[in-house]
C-alpha cells in the first residue's frame, strides 16, 4: 500500500515567521492530498487539500504545493500565530485508501 | 448532521477483556476508516470499508482485532483479548463516494488497557 513520509517531526518557529512541512509518497496513482491539523485532545480536521491535477493551492496564510513527478508535497504557513501550534498531518489517497504521515508538531513562540 | 459519532469516548479495561468500539458515520458517506493513534506510530490505518464491505484490512495488527460494518450507519472495532499495548486513541472517519474529498473524523475513543 501507500507509504507517506513526513518531515520534520517537530518544528519550532517565532511568531510571524513561516513554517514549511514536507511529505513524500510512494504510490504514483495517489491523486488526493489533504492536510489535517490536530489540536491537543481533539480530532484531526482538514485545513487544506490538493488534487493531482493542480500544482499549488492557497487559502489565506496556508498554501500547499504538489510535485507529482517527484512525488512530494508541502504545506506552507506564513505569518504564523500562536494558535497555529498543533500537530499537522499530511495524507495521500488513492481510490478508497487514505494513509497519513507520522505528523509534525509545530510550536509557534510568541 | 452531528458528524461522525464514536462511543465510548473513554474506555478503561483490564488486560484480557473484550473491548468494542462503536462508530456512526455521517449519513450518506460510503467509505469508513478505522485509525489508531499512538505517540510512537502516529495515525495508522487499520481497516477501511466501502459500501459496508471491507476493502483492506492489512493494517489490522493481529487476529485479536476485528471490525464489522453490518449496515451503512454503524461499524464496530473489537479487540479480544485486549492487551496493554493496545492502549491508544482509536479514530473512526467517513467520507462520501467522491474519493477526492476529505475524510471527517469522529472524536475518537481513548482506550486504556491496564
Amino acid at each position: 500500500g501507500e507509504n507517506v513520509e513526513q518531515h520534520p517531526s517537530t518544528l519550532s518557529v517565532q511568531e510571524g515567521d513561516s513554517a514549511v512541512i514536507k511529505c513524500t509518497y510512494s504510490d504514483s496513482a495517489s491523486n488526493y492530498f489533504p492536510w489535517y491539523k490536530q489540536e491537543l485532545g481533539k480530532r484531526p480536521q482538514l485545513i487544506i487539500d490538493i488534487r493531482s491535477n493542480v500544482g499549488e493551492k492557497k487559502d489565506q496564510r496556508i498554501a500547499v504545493t504538489l510535485n507529482k513527478t517527484a512525488k512530494h508535497f508541502s504545506l506552507h504557513i506564513t505569518e504564523t500565530q500562536p494558535e497555529d501550534s498543533a500537530v499537522y498531518f499530511c495524507a495521500a489517497s488513492r481510490g478508497y485508501d487514505m494513509r497519513f504521515g507520522a505528523g509534525t508538531r509545530l510550536t509557534v513562540k510568541p | 448532521d452531528a458528524g461522525v459519532i464514536q462511543s465510548p469516548r473513554h474506555e478503561v479495561t483490564e488486560m484480557g477483556q473484550e473491548v468494542t468500539l462503536r462508530c456512526k458515520p455521517i449519513s450518506g458517506h460510503n467509505s469508513l476508516f478505522w485509525y489508531r493513534q499512538t505517540m510512537m506510530r502516529g495515525l495508522e490505518l487499520l481497516i477501511y470499508f466501502n459500501n459496508n464491505v471491507p476493502i483492506d484490512d492489512s493494517g489490522m495488527p493481529e487476529d485479536r482485532f476485528s471490525a464489522k460494518m453490518p449496515n451503512a450507519s454503524f461499524s464496530t472495532l473489537k479487540i479480544q483479548p485486549s492487551e496493554p499495548r493496545d492502549s491508544a486513541v482509536y479514530f473512526c472517519a467517513s467520507r462520501p463516494s467522491d474519493r477526492t474529498t476529505e475524510a471527517f473524523f469522529g472524536q475518537g475513543t481513548r482506550l486504556t488497557v491496564v
